[in-house]
């Protein structure tokens, strides 16, 4: 089992619609990434939470520490924010990351 | 230009042959890291490096090497190159401290023949 879940894989959604994109974690957790990737392009960073909830734009990310889960919402989603959208974790002790598999999203006209 | 980047962005490479992938970034970043992005894998950690001459071994280190004699600089060398090791792989650099943000690089695509 991996250490770190993302629900769904594939997303689609038409123009407008409220994206929820979810992670849950199986471990204790220093902060949680959320990372962009466009399709054949490079990796960006989004947020990163330890607590509470961050907003930029139209994303928002949330955390629960206790239930080890964090969501990433798009509202009023548009066709450039068709992407991969990956989860990380960095654990207490070690400064690296480990990742999601990613959620595929497409957002159609 | 502030920032992190990685050449070349796309490289093919017959089995066997020793390529070196390269990584630069600006800021003096602590911590330095090499990843490989397969599909159905996600991102995997092959080596990182908290500092200069310091390096470890990731997730899926065979086959690699890096060296960082410079905090700005992590190459990472394959070795004898093998169909297996075909990948995009991403640099990232990190400040030191839990609370900081990770930044990629635009990946190189690499094709062993």
């Amino acid at each position: 089992k991996n250490e770190v879940e993302q629900s769904p894989q594939n997303l689609t959604a038409q123009e407008g619609e409220f994206i929820t994109i979810n992670c849950s974690y199986s471990v204790g957790i220093s902060a949680l990434h959320w990372l962009q990737q466009h399709p054949g392009g490079g990796i960006v960073s989004l947020f990163m939470l330890s607590s509470g909830k961050k907003k930029h734009g139209r994303l928002i990310a949330t955390i629960n520490i206790q239930e080890k889960h964090s969501s990433l919402h798009i509202t009023a989603s548009h066709p450039r924010d068709s992407a991969v959208y990956i989860c990380a974790v960095r654990l207490p002790t070690a400064s690296k990351l480990t990742f999601g598999t990613g959620t595929r999203l497409q957002v159609t006209l | 230009d502030a920032g992190i980047t990685q050449s070349p962005r796309y490289k093919i490479t017959e089995t066997g042959r020793q390529v070196t992938l390269m990584c630069h970034q600006t800021w003096s970043h602590s911590y330095m890291f090499w990843y490989r992005q397969d599909l159905g894998h996600g991102l995997r950690l092959i080596y990182y490096s908290a500092a200069a001459d310091i390096t470890d071994k990731g997730e899926v280190p065979d086959g690699y090497v890096v060296s960082r004699s410079k905090t700005e600089n992590f190459p990472l060398t394959l070795e004898s190159a093998t169909r297996s090791q075909t990948s995009v792989y991403f640099c990232a650099s990190m400040d030191n401290g839990g609370g900081t943000e990770a930044f990629f690089g635009q990946g190189t695509r690499l094709t062993v023949v």
